[in-house]
């Protein structure tokens, strides 16, 4: 069974840095594009961030481009989001999902909050 | 950047009945070489993730009930569900991968009459 557990999230002040985790089980990770997709708080989705299976390929929303860097180690299935320079306009639960085209998995999300 | 734009935001319809659901990109999402169009659909329910209905444009992921139906090709797409479920109230989303950027529609908001 194909497993995507998000953890990292929480409170932050606008200005701070947090890393999300993604822990990965059921597939072979090393073989699939990976996403971060949020989701702010009674809102619409929003694709953040892809990474190629070895990681020599990243993309971003303008949004976010030079705030997070997308990676990951496929020795230990996992992939990351560093984010820094957080805005109150980053709240969002940021999901980590599966694959290079339709996205049949998601994990349950983590909520990341910029407040003061 | 292809930009997605549903219509209606929001739909209430009586059980039983069709519900029509559309999606508009900006550019076409058809691939000429395999003439595929790069277009999903997916309904999320309060508190849980998106789950995937409908890919390339009109296939039917596996376990989602034949009420369900995707259309349209090109820049026009549609969700069809054919006879509305109380289990179906929801907002559903479309979403292109044509390109890297991958976007989402706005949502479009599923009630009951």
């Amino acid at each position: 069974e194909v497993q995507l557990v998000e953890s990292g999230g929480g409170l932050v002040q606008p200005g701070g840095s947090l890393r999300l985790s993604c822990a990965a089980s059921g597939f072979t990770f090393s073989d699939y594009f990976m996403r971060w997709v949020r989701q702010a708080p009674g809102k619409g989705l929003e694709w953040v961030a892809n990474i190629k299976e070895d990681g020599s390929e990243k993309y971003y929303v303008d949004s976010v481009k030079g705030r997070f860097t997308v990676s990951r180690d496929n020795a230990k299935n996992s992939l990351y989001l560093q984010m820094h320079s957080l805005r109150v306009d980053d709240t969002a639960v940021y999901y980590c999902t599966r694959g290079g085209w339709e996205i049949r998995y998601w994990g349950q999300g983590t909520l990341v909050t910029v407040s003061s | 950047d292809i930009v997605m734009t549903q219509s209606p935001d929001s739909l209430a319809v009586s059980l039983g009945e069709r519900a029509t659901i559309n999606c508009k990109s900006s550019q076409s999402v058809l691939y000429s070489s395999n003439n595929a169009n790069y277009l999903a659909w997916y309904q999320q329910k309060p508190g849980q993730p998106p789950k995937l209905l409908i890919y390339w444009a009109s296939t039917r992921e596996s376990g989602v009930p034949d009420r369900f139906s995707g259309s349209g090709s090109g820049t026009d797409f549609t969700l069809t569900i054919s006879s509305l479920q109380a289990e179906d109230v929801a907002v559903y989303y479309c979403q292109q991968y044509y390109d890297t950027l991958h976007s989402f529609g706005q949502g479009t908001k599923l009630e009951i009459k």
